[in-house]
Parts: structure tokens; C-alpha cells; sequence
């Protein structure tokens, strides 16, 4: 079955560590991965495709098909980077559908 | 607006009563999907469109929804003789093909009593 996990419900660090928000697949197909995030009183929005392979805010994210991950980073934590984040996998069941984690909460403190 | 638009932003029902809430994608999007959300967990996925045709219903899903998109433009999604689970926030998103990027609604954040 397909599924995305994510382990982490919260994130708390401090501006400018480094953060890390992981997210874990499981899909038999060749996936296709999405960050979406939700900034507060906004509307849930992409924030960075695996195929496009660019770097959005200062976040990348690699593929990792052998350990089934698609872990969120970024170097330099910003104050206004604290959000919702949720990783998602489009899945191709006869024609495609996106499934999403569950949310991992990113605080970043002063 | 070029945004995918719901409506309504909140509704209020008692126990048993039918709700139907309707979305306005993004006009040359002709992929309309409903998701649901509950507090602290991700959209769950409910159903999808292909212009007109729906194309997957989830298992989990009851026979007391039903979705519609008549005219490949909006839809609307009907809860019929709700319960309290019910309650949570139904998502509207459209996008241009398979595997695209979703654009989300606001949702519509349903309580019921």
C-alpha cells in the first residue's frame, strides 16, 4: 500500500541551525514527491517538487529510492520558515492521486 | 480570482442534517480532487475528477458522500444525514495533469453538533 510517513509531529530549533524535517515512502512505483507547506492563516501551497530539483527558500530536498526518503533541509533556520510542512507522493492508480504525511510542525524560536 | 475557491468557509449543522459544499477550481484545471482533514493529521484523500468524471472514490469513504462536477467546472460535495465525525476541514485542490502540482482552496471547516 502506499503511505507516507512522517516521524515528527514537532520541530523545534533555534534561528539559524540547521533543520531537517524527515519524511519516509512507501510506494512499488516510481514516485513522485512533493513538499507542501502551510504558513499560518494561509492556504496550503507546493513548496518544492523533487523533479524540479531546485531550492525553494533556501529548503532542497533529495530522493533517496534506496532508503525510501525524501528528507526536507535547510542550513540557515529562519524565523518566518515556522509552519506546517507535509511531505506527499503522487501515486499512479490508474490515473494519479496525491496522498500526503501526516505533518511535521517547524518552530523556529529567536 | 485565479485561486481555487470554496464555499462556505465554515458551516454549523446539527446531527442529520445534509450539507453540500462547493468548490471553484482554477478554470483551465480539468483535475478537481476533495481531500479532508482532521486536527493533526495530513489531507486525507476522499475523491477525484478528470473534467467531468470521477475517477476514484476512497474505501474509507461512506455512502453518505457523494461528489459531483457536472459540468467539468466546479463541484460540490454532499454529506448526507452527518454525524459528528464528520467534523473537520474538506479540502478542495485542482491541477493541470497527472502528477502536477495541487492548488488548494481555503477549505470549508465543518462542525457538527
Amino acid at each position: 500500500a502506499q503511505r507516507v510517513t512522517q516521524p515528527e509531529k514537532l520541530l523545534s530549533v533555534f534561528k539559524g541551525a540547521p533543520v531537517e524535517l524527515k519524511c519516509n515512502y512507501s510506494y512499488s512505483g516510481s514516485p513522485e514527491l512533493f513538499w507542501y507547506v502551510q504558513y499560518s492563516r494561509q492556504r496550503l501551497q507546493l513548496l518544492l517538487r523533487h523533479i524540479s530539483r531546485e531550492s525553494i527558500k533556501g529548503f532542497t530536498a533529495d530522493l533517496n529510492k534506496g532508503e525510501t526518503s525524501f528528507h526536507l533541509k535547510k542550513p540557515f533556520a529562519q524565523e518566518e520558515d515556522s509552519a506546517m510542512y507535509y511531505c506527499a507522493l503522487s501515486v499512479d492508480t490508474g490515473g494519479f492521486k496525491t496522498i500526503f504525511g501526516a505533518g511535521t510542525r517547524l518552530f523556529v524560536k529567536a | 480570482d485565479t485561486g481555487v475557491s470554496q464555499d462556505p468557509r465554515h458551516k454549523i449543522t446539527k446531527r442529520g442534517q445534509n450539507v453540500t459544499f462547493r468548490c471553484d477550481p482554477i478554470s483551465e484545471h480539468n483535475r478537481l480532487y476533495w481531500y479532508r482533514q482532521t486536527l493533526g493529521q495530513g489531507p486525507e484523500f476522499l475523491t477525484y475528477f478528470q473534467n467531468e468524471a470521477q475517477l476514484e472514490k476512497s474505501r474509507l469513504l461512506s455512502d453518505r458522500f457523494s461528489a459531483e462536477r457536472p459540468k467539468g467546472s466546479f463541484s460540490t460535495l454532499e454529506i448526507q444525514r452527518t454525524e459528528q465525525g464528520d467534523s473537520a476541514m474538506y479540502l478542495c485542490a485542482s491541477n493541470p495533469g497527472a502528477g502536477e502540482k495541487l492548488f488548494f482552496g481555503s477549505g470549508t471547516q465543518l462542525s457538527v453538533l
